[in-house]
């Protein structure tokens, strides 16, 4: 247990609805980061937060997708109107110096 | 774009033997190389975080090379047991986004460890 934690661990929606993941990082660590690994990939980088700001997003990040870290705290992401696209693995990773500490990851299936 | 590539695949090895796998990167613009191991259902567990040309670091029976110059990494297991059994994962780390640490992955080197 590296102390991330994520929810719901496996998501099953149908195309077009809404989806929302939560992760809980470790509390000290100030930044935060969204991966999404597909079948036979590696993760690849999504977005990532210092505290409450959101400093980067990938190209990856359409417009239907959003994410928050209010209070710099817990962190959420969300899918609007869901693709088949979409199914993945998401993954959050916390850290205050350079080592990345994963949960384990939400998995999302898109009917 | 900035390509990581790791090899083999897959490996699939009797319990005793050692092996290793390396994860190529680009060499120009180097800042850290990261490895991690994921387990099925499980979180990725950090291993290594190497950031100097000719670094070595152990951590039991696994061990970590780096060549910044070349561009390559290899992740050594020596005497694979069933619990090695996992997905390997290197990461890299561009200069210019070495403030954000956004961790550029390779695809993986799946090993199965048979007993």
């Amino acid at each position: 247990d590296t102390g991330v934690s994520q929810n719901p661990r496996h998501k099953i929606t149908k195309r077009g609805q809404n989806v929302t993941f939560r992760c809980d990082p470790i509390s000290e660590h100030n930044r935060l980061y969204w991966y999404r690994q597909t079948l036979g990939q590696g993760p690849e980088f999504l977005t990532y937060f210092q505290n409450e700001a959101q400093l980067e997003k990938s190209r990856l990040l359409s417009d239907r997708f959003s994410a928050e870290r209010p209070k710099g705290s817990f962190s959420t992401l969300e899918i609007q109107r869901t693709e088949q696209g979409d199914s993945a693995m998401y993954l959050c990773a916390s850290s205050r110096i350079e080592t990345q500490y994963f949960g384990p990851g939400t998995r999302l299936l898109v009917l | 774009i900035l390509n990581v590539e790791q090899s083999p695949q897959s490996l699939h090895v009797q319990e005793g033997d050692s092996t290793n796998f390396t994860c190529s990167f680009p060499s120009s613009n180097f800042y850290a190389l990261h490895w991690y191991r994921w387990e099925t259902a499980k979180s990725p567990e950090a291993l290594f975080v190497m950031t100097l040309n000719g670094d070595e670091k152990k951590k039991g029976r696994i061990s970590a090379t780096l060549n910044t110059k070349e561009g390559y990494s290899y992740l050594y297991i020596k005497g694979s047991q069933p619990e090695d059994s996992a997905t390997y994962l290197c990461a890299f780390i561009n200069e210019v986004d070495n403030q954000g640490g956004k961790l550029i992955f390779g695809q993986g080197t799946e090993l199965s460890v048979k007993p």
